[in-house]
């Protein structure tokens, strides 16, 4: 069965340092979003992304997040200055319809904040 | 605010018996339901969805749904250790197709 790919798995960061997690949706999908979940808390709805553009976004997506599809593989979460708050495993998902019926999620990439 | 609430449990049953997970959420005009299913640092899986009132089944899952009292259930026959997972029940944003709102979870334990 057809897979979303992440990596890392595990990013260990320092506060305020900028980094990347990276996602690789399933290959005809159009549909992508970024979800978290704080260690013992719910999963959180970040981003949703279609056609290059944010289609939706939660009030934890500030302008310290910013989101990419630099090619037609690849699909990015990045945050610029990391805050140790943000330490969360973070969910990349995708679906080929418009509609989250059938969402497909990645392993996921463990953020660390010290 | 929209919300999705279940109780978080741990829900505890031994092998073989029916295990009872419940959902409530607040909005009115909400139109499919889903259940996830997420073992401990693993990712979220679905494993049923439903959009009319009344029963659906697959397998030894049933999810049940009454949209008028905004309460959507999901019951596991005949459980297993291997059915030792958080489930989460989650909505889409009214309206909003592109935003899935789940709840806390419920954790659950099968023991033998």
């Amino acid at each position: 069965e057809p897979e979303v790919t992440q990596t890392p798995s595990h990013q260990v960061t320092q506060m305020g340092q900028e980094v990347i997690l990276r996602c690789v949706p399933i290959s005809n999908h159009l549909y992508f979003y970024w979800y978290r979940q704080i260690l013992g808390q719910k999963v959180e709805f970040l981003v949703s992304f279609y056609n290059n553009e944010i289609s939706e976004k939660s009030e934890i997506f500030d302008d310290q997040f910013s989101v990419e599809r630099p090619d037609g593989s690849n699909f990015t979460l990045k945050i610029r200055s990391t805050k140790l708050e943000d330490s969360a495993m973070y969910f990349c998902a995708s679906t080929g319809q418009g509609r989250v019926e059938k969402l497909f999620f990645g392993s996921g990439t463990q953020l660390s904040v010290l | 605010q929209k919300e999705v609430e279940q109780n978080s449990g741990p829900l505890s049953v031994p092998e073989g018996a029916i295990a009872s997970l419940n959902c409530t959420y607040s909005d009115r005009v909400s139109q499919s339901f889903f259940w996830y299913r997420q073992y401990s640092g693993k990712s979220p899986e679905l494993i049923m969805s439903i959009y009319s009132n009344g029963d659906k089944e697959d397998g030894r899952f049933t999810a049940q749904l009454n949209k008028a009292s905004q309460y959507v259930s999901l019951l596991i026959r005949d459980s297993q250790p291997s059915d030792s997972a958080t489930y989460l029940c989650a909505v889409p944003l009214s309206g909003g197709y592109n935003k899935l709102i789940f709840g806390a979870g419920t954790r659950l334990a099968v023991h033998p």
